[in-house]
């Protein structure tokens, strides 16, 4: 069974530029959520996607957004790079729309200069 | 809004011996689910453990053990055995029942640093 994988590892952009981030989800998972986790904190919920629409946003800009693919997994998409968007990046995969416990990829780390 | 607290920033533990890292939590809700995630540096968050709101038997997997007190609104997670490679970040993380899409969502407390002295 093929764990949760995200690319790339570490990416580095300037303010006002924008970065795609990928997520292949687990084997047998429909459901795709991605968090932020800012340095020492914990993360927090951008968005979910199930069967390629956006299925629960959290309190994020309409500059985060993200597509589902019919091989379910997925793209965060950040338009308009701000400092404050420097943070780790994680996507989780689950079966249920979420309902299911979710299971992280490794994240990517996003520095914004 | 749920909301998850860890008050304890870091802990530090011989090895072999036992700790226990607190978390309590705010909610409305009478049935929801609360996990036990683990994220050492290699930062991949790591499923430790879970627990049902409904069962009343706290659940434990292999040396992690929770402590589940509805009442009070508190989840420990307690390490027995302590070996090197428990060393990590702890998160406790709350998700509403039956949840689907942003109901389906982690809330996650800020984290506590467990370091395992040798």
């Amino acid at each position: 069974e093929t764990g949760v994988t995200q690319s790339p590892t570490h990416l580095i952009k300037t303010r006002g530029q924008q970065v795609t981030l990928r997520c292949s989800s687990q084997s047998g998972h429909n459901t795709v959520s991605w968090y932020q986790q800012a340095l020492g904190q914990g993360p927090q919920f951008i968005f979910q996607y199930y069967r390629e629409e956006e299925n629960g946003r959290g309190n994020f800009p309409p500059r985060f957004s993200g597509l589902q693919f019919p091989n379910y997994s997925s793209e965060l998409n950040v338009n308009a790079l701000e400092l404050d968007d420097s943070a780790l990046y994680l996507c989780a995969s689950s079966s249920d729309r979420g309902a299911d416990t979710q299971y992280f990829g490794p994240g990517t780390r996003l520095t914004v200069l | 809004a749920q909301t998850v607290t860890q008050s304890q920033p870091e802990m530090s533990v011989q090895e072999a011996e036992t700790v226990t890292l607190s978390c309590t939590y705010d909610t409305s809700e009478s049935d929801y689910y609360l996990f036990w995630y683990k994220q050492p540096p290699s930062r991949q968050m790591i499923l430790v453990i879970r627990q049902e709101a409904y069962k009343q038997q706290n659940a434990t997997e292999n040396r992690f053990s929770v402590n589940f007190q509805k009442a009070a609104k508190s989840f420990s997670l307690k390490i027995s055995d302590s070996q090197l490679g428990d060393a990590a970040m702890y998160f406790c993380a709350y998700r509403s029942p039956g949840g689907a899409g942003a109901n389906s969502k982690l809330t996650f407390g800020k984290g506590i640093t467990l370091s395992v002295r040798p």
